[in-house]
């Protein structure tokens, strides 16, 4: 697809059960981002893939997050035993590193989560 | 490690006012910035970004920002804001991560934008 394309947009689960996000990023692009967006939190960075480098993981919460970006394409985002503190929007994106230099990062629409 | 403040939580004009947002970063050398605007319900559309070069950069509509190095600053003008500017503004920065690359972006909390009739 033409951009950034997240699913599913909305879940809502039951506390305790494990979640998983879907991100495809745009065909081509090598970079990959997740991030966390939740009222009177703005924007938290969670996760970024570049490549073939190791992710940086440094915003992931605690433990219960994980990613993984298979092929150098789709990622997925798995929280487990998911909290009420985890409802929030989570926004996945993606940049090219082609070239002489990063274009500017094309963010999905993302999913909303709700943990009841 | 880098940090924005969007210093605005909210911000109140009429229609036809200029505008300008405040964003000031923190960052060891000179990054690269960018501004996203957030319509309710809506993802994060890129307005401007500032890589290098001239420091005075225009966007989509009709915004342009001015990253002043001696202040740290990225602020967001407009000179006529319409209805339809209303929305959530996000300034970022990317520290730079070898050659031209950057990482994560790092976002400032946002400003929420109302316009008045």
């Amino acid at each position: 697809g033409a951009g950034v394309s997240q699913s599913p947009s909305n879940k809502v689960t039951e506390k305790g059960k494990d979640v998983e996000l879907r991100c495809d990023p745009i065909s081509g692009h090598t970079a990959l981002y997740w991030y966390r967006q939740s009222l009177g939190q703005g924007l938290e960075f969670l996760i970024y893939f570049q490549g073939n480098s190791a992710p940086d993981k440094s915003g992931l919460p605690s433990d219960r997050f994980s990613a993984e970006r298979t092929g150098g394409s789709v990622s997925t985002l798995t929280i487990q035993r998911t909290q009420q503190e985890d409802s929030a929007v989570y926004l996945c994106a993606s940049s090219s590193t082609g070239g002489r230099l990063n274009t500017e990062a094309f963010f999905g629409q993302g999913t909303r989560l709700t943990v009841v | 490690a880098q940090s924005v403040t969007q210093p605005d939580i909210h911000i109140t004009v009429s229609e036809g006012a200029s505008l300008e947002l405040r964003c000031n970063y923190s960052y060891g050398a000179t990054p690269y910035l960018f501004w996203y605007v957030q319509s309710p319900g809506q993802g994060l559309q890129l307005l401007l970004k500032y890589f290098s070069g001239d420091t005075l950069v225009q966007g989509i509509k009709g915004f342009e920002a001015e990253f002043k190095r001696s202040q740290s600053s990225f602020n967001l003008r407009k000179p006529s804001v319409h209805w339809s500017d209303a929305a959530e503004y996000f300034c970022a920065v990317g520290a730079r991560a070898g050659g031209t690359s950057y990482g994560k972006l790092t976002f400032g909390q946002g400003t929420i934008l109302t316009v008045h009739p």
